[in-house]
């Protein structure tokens, strides 16, 4: 069965780079679409990206000149960067699963990990 | 972007109730909404898919309908694992969330 499990480093000193990674099992990143999604106290989920055959890129215009996302293959792994981390960007992240079809839909997320930004 | 705007906040209900979700889009997104139910500690999990479709493995008592602007989730008959919190999103154009419905045991 398909697992997705977040990793990162649970706490950013703002202004610094945020770099989290999602470990896939049963399921090959290439064959796949793969996003994030985040949810924070003040504004909900919000959709941050998601990464298609393996490197191009689609990002949410309210955050696309601070966030980057790739994938390693080797690894079965995707990456997420945020740069220049405010306490906005404190939120449970999300990795999922994309399908694309007549309609997309994210079939199967991870448990998020939760990162707080500090000052 | 377009805003989703789910009604009611929250909502206190018993086991075997059957309750209703409404979420409405600023503008029409077709049929582009899906719904996804949040646990705490659990990973979200897809219930409804292009408005009406049930996603796999998914009970029958979820069912969701609409088109255009006003969207609607039901359970059927409240079982306690359905006591989370459900949210809507868009994939009409940037996509988008609703606020979320807190489902509460009463």
């Amino acid at each position: 069965q398909v697992q997705l499990q977040e990793s990162g480093p649970g706490l950013v000193k703002s202004s610094e780079t945020l770099s989290l990674i999602c470990n896939v099992s049963g399921d090959s990143i290439s064959s796949s679409y793969w996003g994030w999604i985040r949810q924070s106290p003040g504004k909900g989920l919000e959709w941050i990206g998601y990464i298609y055959d393996s490197g191009g890129a689609t990002y949410n215009p309210s955050l696309k000149s601070r966030v980057t996302i790739f994938a390693d293959t080797s690894k079965n792994e995707l990456s997420l960067k945020v740069d220049s981390m405010t306490a906005a960007d404190t939120a449970v992240y999300f990795c999922a699963r994309l399908v694309v079809a007549d309609n997309w839909y994210f079939d199967l997320w991870g448990r998020g990990t939760l990162v707080t930004v500090s000052s | 972007d377009i805003q989703l705007t789910q009604s009611p906040s929250s909502l206190s209900a018993s086991v075997g109730d059957r309750v209703t979700i409404t979420c409405r889009a600023s503008q029409s997104i077709r049929t582009y909404l899906n719904w996804y139910q949040i646990q705490e500690g659990k990973a979200p999990r897809l219930l409804i898919y292009a408005a009406s479709s049930l996603q796999s493995g998914v009970p029958s008592r979820f069912s969701g309908r609409g088109s255009g602007t006003d969207f609607t989730l039901t359970i059927s008959a409240l079982q306690p694992e359905d006591f989370a919190t459900y949210y809507c999103q868009q994939t009409y154009t940037t996509w988008t969330f609703g606020q979320g419905t807190k489902v509460e045991i009463k």
